[in-house]
């Protein structure tokens, strides 16, 4: 199995602002990705963060409200920007490896 | 396009007995791969089983095991001796061959574990 940290695993956040959220894995993994859990909602993917060239993003997902970087092999960035109160919900990096698809603890997003 | 269609919102189980949840996909790739997570209050997903499409036989991980019915596209999920912790949300979801990391979601079912 693979070792996700997710920081932060909660926080409140006001109108308008900006968070990042990290994610370290204990190992290299060539792609990592970003999902969205709304409250009461399934997953949805956002992007695929790949190391040295620009994220991939699925449709409704753009980079201006969600930049994202991959410095390196074990770490990713996940940016919700000029946050409104739809944006209230868990993100969570996943990594894929050995045909499984791992996810870290969630970040718990509440926008007020 | 794929899709993947739980139809039971909920579900109830008396503890120690055996509970089905239910999975349809529908897909146009050859090769594909069906897993089922649980989420429990807390958030966190936790992988559960997995089962590639081409694979002779079904998936079994302990308590877990998958019902992969290829030609009726169904991939149930079955918790043998239901235990109080196995109350939670539990999602299926498949992954086709071109992004084997993108995963589509199912809407999930609740399961509670009676007592």
């Amino acid at each position: 199995s693979a070792v996700i940290s997710q920081k932060p695993s909660r926080d409140i956040c006001q109108r308008g602002t900006s968070l990042t959220i990290q994610c370290q894995v204990d190992s290299q993994v060539t792609m990592m990705f970003w999902y969205r859990q709304q409250p009461g909602q399934s997953l949805t993917l956002i992007a695929t963060a790949n190391q040295g060239s620009e994220a991939t993003y699925e449709s409704g997902f753009v980079i201006d409200k969600f930049p994202i970087s991959r410095p390196n092999l074990t770490f990713s960035t996940l940016t919700v920007s000029n946050m409104s109160p739809e944006d209230s919900s868990i993100y969570l990096c996943s990594v894929h490896r050995a045909g499984e698809l791992f996810f870290g603890e969630g970040s718990r997003l509440t926008v007020l | 396009a794929q899709k993947i269609t739980q139809t039971q919102p909920g579900m109830f189980v008396q503890e120690k007995e055996a509970v089905t949840l239910d999975c349809t996909y529908d897909t146009s790739d050859p090769s594909y791969g069906l897993f089922w997570y649980k989420q429990p209050s807390s958030g966190e997903m936790i992988f559960l089983i997995y089962q590639g499409s081409y694979d002779q036989q079904n998936a079994t991980e302990g308590r877990y095991s998958l019902n992969f019915q290829k030609a009726r596209k169904s991939a149930n999920l079955v918790i043998s001796a239901s235990q109080l912790g196995d109350s939670a949300m539990y999602f299926c979801a498949m992954h086709g061959s071109s992004n084997t990391g993108k995963l589509i979601f199912g809407q999930g079912t609740t399961l509670q574990v009676k007592p």
